[in-house]
């Protein structure tokens, strides 16, 4: 089956700790986003790649790494001097396609919770 | 200024009843697409509807339309016949200036279906 994959499902990290989240996609798809969620909020952007070994920042990529070796895998770590990391974190691609009916496909998330 | 406004935190309905999720937007690009998507508490975000600026005719995807008024730059979700499973936390999110950029979120509403 084609989708997107996301893990682990909950993480747990000690503070000062990096953590590495992972995605996945087999959809074929070149672009690719990381979102993170905080409770009762919307979804604000981090950071996202359009193609292969080029990425962006986006609105609060602060604290954050991100890589894009493989067109597959978009990884996002979480670092030390993220200052409040704990939320729902969603990954995202988009197929090829031009025009603007092109929605975004989201994984199931990673619950990141820093003690 | 917020560039997706949903104003209405939270929504009760009864089984059966239609129901409206107000969606503001702002922008000065002519061309743009507005998205809604349906977050159920397990987390994943499943796409609903799409409305292209150009687009004449409101959208329609099975329960699902969408209000279109774009002097009023509203964009609003109409559910017919609401189900139980349509319990959910619900976003709007727009995408401006080209085809490949990114969407931006409201903080979204959450919807209540009573039996």
């Amino acid at each position: 089956d084609g989708g997107i994959t996301q893990s682990p499902k909950y993480l747990f990290r000690k503070e000062g700790q990096n953590v590495t989240l992972s995605c996945e996609q087999n959809l074929n798809h070149d672009a690719m986003y990381w979102y993170r969620q905080d409770p009762g909020q919307g979804l604000r952007l981090i950071y996202y790649s359009q193609i292969v070994n080029d990425f962006q920042k986006g609105d609060i990529a602060e604290g954050y790494s991100v890589s894009r070796e493989k067109k597959e895998s978009f990884p996002l770590t979480v670092t030390s001097a993220q200052k409040n990391p704990t939320a729902f974190y969603l990954c995202a691609s988009r197929p090829p396609r031009q025009g603007w009916y092109n929605e975004q496909f989201f994984g199931p998330g990673t619950r990141l919770t820093v003690l | 200024a917020q560039k997706i406004t949903q104003t209405q935190p939270g929504m009760f309905v009864q089984e059966k009843e239609a129901v409206t999720l107000d969606c503001t937007y702002d922008t000065s690009d002519q061309s743009y697409g507005l998205f809604w998507y349906k977050q159920p508490s397990s987390g994943e975000m499943i796409f609903l509807i799409y409305q292209g600026s150009y687009d004449e005719q409101n959208a329609t995807e099975g329960r699902y339309s969408l209000n279109f008024q774009k002097a009023r730059k509203s964009a609003n979700l109409v559910i017919s016949a609401s189900q139980l499973g349509d319990s959910a936390m619900y976003f709007c999110a727009m995408r401006e200036g080209n085809g490949y950029s990114t969407l931006t979120f409201g903080k979204g509403t959450m919807l209540l279906v009573s039996p």
